[in-house]
């Protein structure tokens, strides 16, 4: 397996712009996260589905960001306006929800909003 | 709610021991893991332990766990530059919905 893939590897936009970042999870594997990470707030849950549902998004900073997974296989993060305090590193994760519970990580989506 | 603890930052010279260290509130966890994040990357299990067990060791890794007090360390022999990474404790939700407890991370630099 390629393990989990992320596109973009970086972006670089203008603020006010509409940020779409993706995600394909490891197949067979039936929950997916959204993190963020900056140097001053760390590693931060944005938002997990189980089969493709969402269970928690009480991380998600404020209704600019959405996210969805319309099927088991793909899911998108949406920042819609962007703001250049939205830069971050965003990881996409996944996992099969057994008792080990191991989330296996993307690359990440190096997002700057100038 | 639950939360992870974690010292920000260590360093060691080469072919020292590491010791990070982290306490967790959660008593109900059944496991306990370590991950690590090289730069650049994502974040990528270590290692993990059981809840029932006090220690377990895997080559140059050893991780403690004391439950009485709710810390879990991890411990690296023989450091070398190549462990140059953050490290992250986490436990599992009491939840059980799948969802991981991270600390903040322990930046770990090896100096030569």
């Amino acid at each position: 397996d390629a393990g989990v893939i992320q596109s973009p590897r970086h972006e670089v936009t203008e603020m006010g712009q509409e940020v779409t970042l993706r995600c394909k999870p490891i197949s067979g594997h039936n929950s997916l996260f959204w993190y963020r990470q900056t140097m001053m707030r760390g590693l931060e849950l944005l938002i997990y589905f189980n089969n493709n549902v969402p269970i928690d998004d009480s991380g998600m900073p404020e209704d600019r960001f959405s996210a969805k997974m319309p099927n088991a296989s793909f899911s998108t993060l949406k920042i819609q306006p962007s703001e250049p305090r939205d830069s971050a590193v965003y990881f996409c994760a996944s996992s099969l929800r057994d008792s080990l519970n191991e989330q296996f990580f993307g690359p990440g989506t190096r997002l700057t909003v100038l | 709610g639950e939360d992870v603890e974690q010292s920000l930052f260590l360093s060691v010279r080469e072919g020292d021991s590491s010791v990070i260290n982290c306490t967790y509130t959660d008593s109900s966890s059944t496991y306990l893991y370590w991950y690590k994040q090289e730069p650049g990357a994502g974040l990528q299990l270590l290692t993990y332990i059981f809840s029932n067990m006090d220690m377990k060791q895997d080559q140059r890794l050893t991780v403690l766990l004391n439950k009485k007090d709710k810390h879990l360390s991890l411990r690296i022999a023989d450091t070398q530059t190549g462990d140059s990474a953050i490290y992250f404790c986490a436990e599992k939700d009491s939840s059980n919905t799948g969802k991981l407890i991270f600390g903040q991370g322990t930046t770990l630099q090896v100096k030569p």
